[in-house]
């Protein structure tokens, strides 16, 4: 069974970094793109970044490019997120998920973990 | 960007009823390898989104055979029949076919 915990979440000020993990279980976790997926209050879910296998190649929206670094440890089958200058507008939940290639989708999905950007 | 737009956005719907939710791009899913990446979620109340269909119209395993998908191109549907109250949530469409990945903005089904 596929399971992704994230931690790391919380209040952070306007400007400063925080910065979430996943750990991955059930899975061969380094055989599969992974992602970052945010929602903010009463919103819908917004694409935040996606990291390659190897971590070689990673992409992300304009709205969080030069900001955000996602990252992944595939000997420890984590993977990573961090958020630099936050800004209000950042505050979310942040969803871990499994890319899957053959349905060019998410398969997986972890319990989301909350990030309060506020002074 | 690929833009995905959703209708309508809320659904009240009976038990045993049936349901379309439309999803339209603002280009064409498809792919240059001939594959469209078109993905419908469900975010049940409290929970994950969880992966309904994929490529348009194939169901994720163990997704009941009263969800089914079509479309092609940039116009996208979602079917619900015979509704039981475990279908309820918001539902979004999501296109993996070109950066940056894009989701509609969601359809709440609810009950009559």
């Amino acid at each position: 069974e596929v399971q992704l915990v994230e931690s790391g979440g919380g209040l952070v000020q306007p400007g400063r970094s925080l910065k979430l993990s996943c750990a991955a279980s059930g899975f061969t976790f380094s055989n599969y793109y992974m992602a970052w997926v945010r929602q903010a209050p009463k919103k819908g879910l917004e694409w935040v970044a996606t990291i390659s296998t190897s971590g070689s190649r990673t992409y992300y929206p304009d709205s969080v490019k030069g900001r955000f670094t996602i990252s992944r440890d595939n000997a420890k089958s984590s993977l990573y997120l961090q958020m630099n200058s936050l800004k209000s507008e950042d505050t979310a939940t942040y969803y871990c998920a499994r890319r899957d290639g053959n349905y060019g989708g998410y398969t997986g999905w972890g319990q989301g973990v909350m990030v309060t950007v506020s002074s | 960007d690929v833009v995905m737009t959703q209708t309508p956005v809320s659904l009240s719907v009976s038990l045993g009823g049936q349901v379309s939710i439309s999803c339209r791009s603002s280009q064409s899913l498809v792919h240059n390898n001939g594959n469209t990446y078109l993905s419908w979620y469900l975010q049940k109340p409290g929970q994950s989104p969880q992966l309904l269909i994929y490529k348009v119209s194939n169901r994720f395993s163990g997704i009941s055979d009263r969800f089914s998908g079509s479309g092609s191109g940039t116009d996208f549907t979602l079917k619900i029949s015979r509704v039981e109250p475990d279908d309820l949530g918001v539902y979004y469409c999501g296109q993996g076919t070109q950066y940056p990945r894009t989701f509609g903005g969601g359809t709440k089904l609810e009950l009559k």
